[in-house]
């Protein structure tokens, strides 16, 4: 069962772009986490939610929780090639510490 | 500091076989936990070890195994590899306090042919 759906799955945009990612779940998170995977590395933390509604900026990147603490999204501005790689979002719930993972959105910005 | 490394990068192996990868997890993190990346699934949690005893547990069969050592070093074991098993094993480090960020090594690309 994949508690946590990302869509969409694939993302090909030029440069300069903007681009919407989500992160949906019927499931109540304590917090959610978005990570950035680049090819031949590991994932690698971008930002933590933990309140419903909150909105989390990152240079041109931009993280909203949902108010129901059960989806998020993640906007790009202004998209550039270094933007390119497998964005994960991975919910944490209850006491657990262990994050549930969705499958990721592959995001390639051609310049 | 050095981040989590992990060897053999890439290892090619038969059905069948066992085989066994190393995290060293960044100094003075007692935590390392194992993920199992594949397109299919996504990323997939192992099993967690914190002062060398396994914390937490996935939904993985006996066939994968983990250890952890006194230096916070794992190894993590496959017995009877399919073909399925094929995928990328990744690794994370954390200080072991709950919450906190997970810092991931760059994964070992293994091949069951």
């Amino acid at each position: 069962t994949q508690l946590l759906e990302q869509s969409p799955q694939f993302l090909s945009i030029q440069e300069g772009e903007n681009l919407t990612v989500y992160c949906n779940s019927s499931s109540v998170f304590s917090s959610l986490q978005w990570y950035r995977q680049e090819p031949g590395e590991g994932p690698v933390l971008l930002v933590t939610v933990v309140t419903g509604g909150e909105v989390k900026k990152l240079k041109r990147l931009t993280f909203q929780f949902g108010d129901a603490r059960k989806d998020s999204s993640l906007h790009i501005t202004a998209a550039q090639p270094g933007d390119t790689g497998l964005y994960l979002c991975a919910g944490l719930s209850g006491g657990s510490y262990i994050p549930t993972f969705g499958r990721g959105t592959s995001l390639i910005v051609h310049p | 500091k050095a981040g989590v490394t992990q060897t053999p990068r890439y290892l090619i192996k038969t059905r069948g076989q066992q085989v066994t990868l190393s995290c060293s997890p960044i100094s003075g993190h007692r935590s390392v936990s194992w993920y199992q990346q594949t397109p299919g699934q996504g990323l997939q949690f192992l099993f967690e070890y914190f002062s060398e005893t396994q914390r937490n547990k996935g939904n993985f069969p006996g066939r994968f195994s983990g250890r952890q050592f006194s230096n916070s070093r794992s190894e993590m074991n496959v017995s009877t590899l399919e073909l399925g098993d094929s995928a990328l094993y990744l690794c994370a480090s954390s200080v072991g306090d709950s919450q906190e960020t997970q810092y991931f090594g760059p994964g070992t690309r293994l091949l069951v042919l």
